[in-house]
């Protein structure tokens, strides 16, 4: 089993939905936790991170489920400037591990 | 205030060759970590220098190789390149080593190995 999972993707999505990202984590002692987003050919840029109490930036929400070993990310009307491959990344004895990426596609 | 940066941006290396690829943190930053992200698959975590010092590694071979400098430069060589070596070559800064800390990264460095 892999440290951290992700939906596999693409996401196809019309402009104005809401989409929602999933990630699991094995290490239960993991302590920090985020979201990046990378675009294509680019390097990854901090999104949000996620707090035990959840926490929102606008159109973005993020929540976090240490029972479960759960990560979630919602994008509310999307927009097509959002298309990018969405990566839950979960800090581990100091040391980032990243899911494989979800890659999100919106559409006119 | 000039980020992450990384030199250089791409080349091109022969199977068996040896590449050295730089990188510069971020103003304030003393820690410098070493990714690689091969298409369509996410970073994974090469080492990390903190004061001039290898803290952690990940699961690479010997071949992967790395050095800190006094002014908290990093370089990470790879020596006997092979095919599946091609990727991104990621570089990321934080302030000290402890979790919490925003890391930044560079552009990166896009090796290609023929």
């Amino acid at each position: 089993r892999k440290e951290v999972e992700q939906d596999p993707g693409p996401f196809n999505v019309p402009e104005g939905a809401t989409v929602a990202f999933n990630c699991t984590y094995s290490n239960s002692a993991s302590q920090s936790f985020f979201w990046y987003r990378q675009d294509c050919r680019k390097e990854p840029k901090l999104l949000m991170s996620v707090y035990s109490s959840g926490n929102e930036d606008g159109r973005f929400t993020a929540q976090l489920n240490r029972a479960s070993q759960y990560i979630s990310l919602l994008i509310r009307d999307s927009k097509l400037s959002d298309s990018a491959t969405y990566l839950c990344v979960v800090d581990s004895n100091y040391q980032l591990i990243w899911g494989a990426g979800t890659k999100l596609i919106i559409k006119p | 205030d000039a980020g992450v940066t990384q030199s250089p941006t791409h080349l091109i290396k022969t199977r068996g060759q040896q590449v050295t690829l730089r990188c510069s943190p971020k103003s304030g930053h003393d820690t410098v970590s070493w990714y690689q992200q091969a298409l369509g698959q996410g970073p994974q975590f090469i080492f990390q220098y903190y004061e001039e010092e290898e803290r952690q590694r990940g699961n690479f071979p010997d071949r992967f190789s790395g050095h800190q400098y006094p002014n908290y430069s990093s370089e990470l060589n790879v020596n006997a390149l092979l095919l599946g070596d091609s990727a991104l070559y990621l570089c990321a800064s934080s302030r000290d080593p402890s979790s919490g800390n925003t890391i930044y990264f560079g552009e990166g460095s896009w090796l290609t190995v023929v």
